[in-house]
């Protein structure tokens, strides 16, 4: 059953805590990426990976950290210097960066 | 600065008629232009696409038109039906670049029967 999984679908963060957002696709896209949708705001890119191993920056990075050890994986954390992290997150993937995305069914966060 | 624009948060249309959803954009080196549509609490579905060498794009319902001059873009649904009620954004890319998809903020279609 190929696809895009998220979880968790609903997150509760603390004052402070560091949480991690899970994105998997066996799909065998080499590029993967998390975005950001507040009401309002359309979606806003936090980090891309083209290739394991390798990410990028998007437009929104601070507060964020991710990782891409697996072409499978691409874990996003919110740290506690995100102060706004109230937010729907969504995770994409493409067979390459100039391709056509794919999103997973994203994570609400919610802050405590 | 955005660089892509829906000037038009939302879009009411009776069922049966034809929904218009405009897209502007000011980047000269976007060649691939997307459309997406989102349903509340979920992930959004990619719909049809256009590549910059083209001006239209069929796919059953959905017509994507490209006016390259204008650096606009529409999406047209053609008969509107009620499960298309949802959030569309417009997205593009500058493919030669290497760059990701830089999206708009989304219209909001009713469809109302």
């Amino acid at each position: 059953d190929g696809g895009i999984t998220q979880s968790p679908k609903y997150l509760f963060r603390k004052e402070g805590q560091n949480v991690t957002l899970s994105c998997e696709q066996n799909l065998n896209h080499d590029a993967m990426y998390w975005y950001r949708q507040d009401p309002g705001q359309g979606l806003r890119l936090i980090y891309y990976s083209q290739i394991v191993n390798d990410f990028q920056k998007g437009d929104i990075a601070e507060g964020y950290s991710v990782s891409r050890e697996k072409k499978e994986s691409f874990p996003l954390t919110v740290t506690s210097a995100q102060k706004n992290p109230t937010a729907f997150y969504l995770c994409a993937t493409a067979i390459d960066s100039t391709a056509t995305q794919y999103f997973g069914p994203g994570t609400r966060l919610l802050v405590l | 600065d955005q660089q892509v624009k829906q000037n038009s948060p939302s879009l009411s249309v009776q069922e049966g008629r034809i929904s218009i959803l405009n897209c502007d954009y000011t980047n000269s080196m976007f060649d691939y232009f997307l459309w997406y549509k989102k349903y509340p609490a979920e992930g959004p579905t990619f719909l049809i696409s256009i590549s910059s060498i083209k001006d239209k794009n069929e796919d059953g319902r959905f017509t994507v038109f490209l006016n390259k001059s204008a650096k606009h873009l529409s999406l047209h649904i053609v008969p509107s039906q009620p499960g298309d009620s949802a959030v569309y954004f417009c997205a593009a890319s500058a493919r030669r670049g290497n760059t990701p998809l830089v999206f708009g903020k989304g219209t909001r279609l009713s469809v109302i029967a």
